[in-house]
């Protein structure tokens, strides 16, 4: 699997947008990208994922640039339960395993 | 509730001791997987599973045993273990493996502590 860099940490503003970014330059072309996280003492929870056009579902959206060496996590209005880490990861479509990294933990304050 | 069920939550064991952890999916998934967190490291894949077979063993000690009778069932005999085995034991499900999606539903997870 690609490698992909986080930020350790990051701090958000309850009610305000978090942009969480991720570099996976050594991506290949039939690798998708997928964002999970795992709240305090619970298992992970996917989140979304894609392979080259921007995605949104209910819970964030992830915006891939052209090259596809980097990406960003969006979770437009970031409530105090949005307190997790959260794991950008790399993986070819034909097989299924996930490798997490360290993740960033992401923080919402009041 | 993600439909992936551990048992038992926590789980206190000396070194000699034999104990299984338990993992029951209930969504109709045909692959399963069991993880190590240990503080401050990453999430480690141990075993995978797929239609009841063992697809994976990421250089995993023989004191950790997996076993999956069936599709909804997977459990993870332990035996001889050591204190640096302490860690949270994540169990997982998904569809199947070949699949873009590839969602996996985890489970609460067993806080394992060795003494």
């Amino acid at each position: 699997d690609a490698k992909t860099t986080q930020p350790p940490s990051m701090d958000c503003a309850e009610g305000r947008a978090a942009n969480l970014p991720c570099n996976h330059s050594t991506i290949s072309g039939n690798e998708y990208v997928y964002w999970y996280r795992q709240i305090h003492s619970q298992g992970p929870q996917y989140i979304i994922h894609g392979l080259k056009n921007n995605e949104t579902n209910e819970m964030a959206s992830l915006i891939i640039t052209e090259d596809r060496k980097s990406s960003t996590l969006i979770l437009p209005h970031a409530t105090l339960r949005d307190t997790a880490v959260y794991y950008c990861i790399v993986r070819d479509s034909g097989y299924s395993t996930l490798t997490f990294g360290k993740g960033t933990m992401l923080l919402v304050s009041p | 509730e993600t439909g992936v069920t551990q048992t038992p939550r926590h789980l206190v064991m000396g070194m000699t001791n034999k104990k299984s952890l338990k993992c029951e999916q209930h969504l109709g998934h045909n692959a399963m997987y069991w993880y190590k967190q240990s503080a401050k490291k990453p999430l480690e894949l141990m075993f995978v599973y797929s239609l009841e077979e063992r697809v994976e063993n990421n250089s995993v000690p023989s004191r950790f045993s997996p076993e999956c009778p069936n599709s909804s069932h997977l459990f993870l005999h332990l035996h001889t273990l050591q204190p640096e085995d302490s860690a949270l034991y994540l169990c997982a499900s998904s569809q199947d493996l070949q699949r873009e999606r590839n969602e996996q539903f985890f489970g609460p997870g067993t806080r394992l502590t060795v003494l």
